[in-house]
């Protein structure tokens, strides 16, 4: 199984709104990712969870809290956003942090009012 | 600075072959990889070399050459489905994986 879920497909919210993307693996990979992804450009990457542990956070804006309750558990929690914030929002594991081949989840189109 | 080129957009025939190309330049190499992404779709891993040479997986291939900073993907008997964007990605010596544009590729019947 190397599937990457993630939920939900689809989300518009309002500036003031909070709202949560959801991601889950079950290949027992120990790394999992966020990317932030624009029409026509590369996913850029937004942190980097290894052993359950914030390894890299790429100077993300605090309005997006990242929270992995546990190893197949990865979270994005998301308050007072842009409308600039608008994109693709892509989850991704790999077996370590590293050279390991990511494999990516079907990701959460989000749009801001 | 760390820099991947590829070409923007690349047309082929449905059947055909074509070969996109992907230079880099970045601190330290630990391996690179390409992806397939379709239109609002997310990336797909296609193959990944760390070694010189050519990795072979049925209609696609990829090829490295690392004292040029240089890979191809060929694609072989193309199919209407593989029009797609194709994203180089390399793991610098932090590990750290860093994104090509991405050629977009336009197949025509």
């Amino acid at each position: 199984d190397t599937e990457v879920t993630q939920t939900p497909k689809h989300l518009v919210m309002g500036m003031t709104n909070k709202k949560s993307l959801k991601c889950e693996q079950h290949m027992g990979h120990r790394a999992m990712y966020w990317y932030k992804q624009k029409a026509k450009k590369p996913p850029e990457l937004m942190f980097v969870y290894s052993y359950e542990k914030l390894s890299i956070n790429e100077s993300v804006p605090s309005r997006f809290s990242p929270e992995c309750p546990n190893s197949s558990l990865l979270n994005l929690h998301l308050h007072a956003l842009q409308p600039e914030d608008s994109a693709l929002y892509l989850c991704a594991s790999s077996p370590a942090a590293g050279a390991d081949t990511q494999y990516f989840g079907p990701g959460t189109r989000l749009t801001v009012l | 600075g760390q820099n991947i080129d590829q070409p923007t957009e690349m047309t082929a025939t449905e059947g055909a072959i074509v070969q996109i190309n992907c230079t880099y330049q970045t601190s330290g190499f630990n391996g690179l990889f390409w992806y397939q992404q379709h239109a609002g779709e997310a990336p797909t891993f296609l193959s990944y070399n760390v070694l010189d040479g050519l990795e072979e997986k049925g209609r696609f291939s990829s090829f490295l050459s690392r004292s040029k900073g240089y890979s191809y993907l060929l694609l072989k008997e193309l199919q209407m489905k593989d029009s797609a964007s194709y994203l180089c990605a390399v793991t610098d010596s932090n590990y750290q994986l860093i994104w090509g544009a991405g050629t977009k590729l336009i197949i025509k019947p």
